[in-house]
């Protein structure tokens, strides 16, 4: 079957860096996203990978090893507003969208 | 404002009953997607559509059916609610940009809260 996996929930203190990961078992990879999504809101997109190596956005980068099955969304200078749900989504071969649970991402002062 | 607008915010519905969730994009995209997010579980996609006029069964489709009549609108409908339908639905949109048209990005709706007593 397919799978996603992501640690539950993370706490973290504001200024500092956090890494949340992501593993994967899919049928085929065409590529993968992150997602955050605030508490009672819509998910919004934050990267995508498709190739091996590290993408930085400002204070986020996504790591992805298409080999290892792994891909990480690293979070510098954490603010509060980044409190949230991180969630990780595998496109198969099918082109269709596999999704983890998603990572809740506790920020404290 | 563009975007993808849900309809109802919320609802509570009595099991038995018939319901239909809205979505209208004014994006034009030609893809379209409905999920349903409940705790612990990634979102599960129940139907899709490619284009207008076209639609597919998804991980979770039974209990639900969809329409594509044009571009902008994807109604999601429950024909008899059960109380196992009680969660989160998102209605998403792509313009298939992705590795081999596959959906790139993805915008999501508020989504629309249904409880089914």
């Amino acid at each position: 079957g397919q799978n996603i996996d992501q640690p539950t929930e993370m706490t973290a203190t504001e200024g500092a860096i956090v890494q949340i990961n992501c593993t994967y078992q899919t049928s085929g990879f065409n590529g993968l996203f992150w997602y955050q999504q605030h508490a009672g809101e819509a998910p919004t997109f934050l990267s995508y990978n498709v190739l091996d190596g590290l993408e930085e956005k400002g204070r986020f980068s996504s790591f992805l090893s298409r080999s290892k099955g792994y891909s990480y969304l690293l979070l510098k200078e954490l603010q509060m507003k980044d409190s949230a749900s991180y969630l990780c989504a595998v496109m198969d071969s099918n082109y269709q969208l596999i999704w983890g649970a998603g990572t809740k991402l506790i920020i404290k002062p | 404002i563009a975007g993808i607008t849900q309809a109802p915010t919320s609802q509570i519905l009595a099991a038995g009953r018939r319901m239909t969730l809205r979505c209208t994009q004014d994006m034009r995209h030609n893809a379209m997607y409905w999920y349903r997010q409940d705790l612990g579980l990634g979102l599960r996609l129940i139907h899709y559509s490619n284009t207008a006029g076209t639609t597919g069964k998804g991980e979770v489709p039974d209990g639900y059916s969809v329409s594509r009549a044009n571009t902008d609108d994807f109604p999601l409908t429950l024909a008899s609610a059960v109380p196992s339908q009680t969660s989160v639905y998102f209605c998403a949109s792509s313009d298939g940009s992705g590795t081999g048209g596959g959906p790139g990005e993805l915008f999501f709706g508020e989504g629309s809260r249904l409880t089914v007593l």
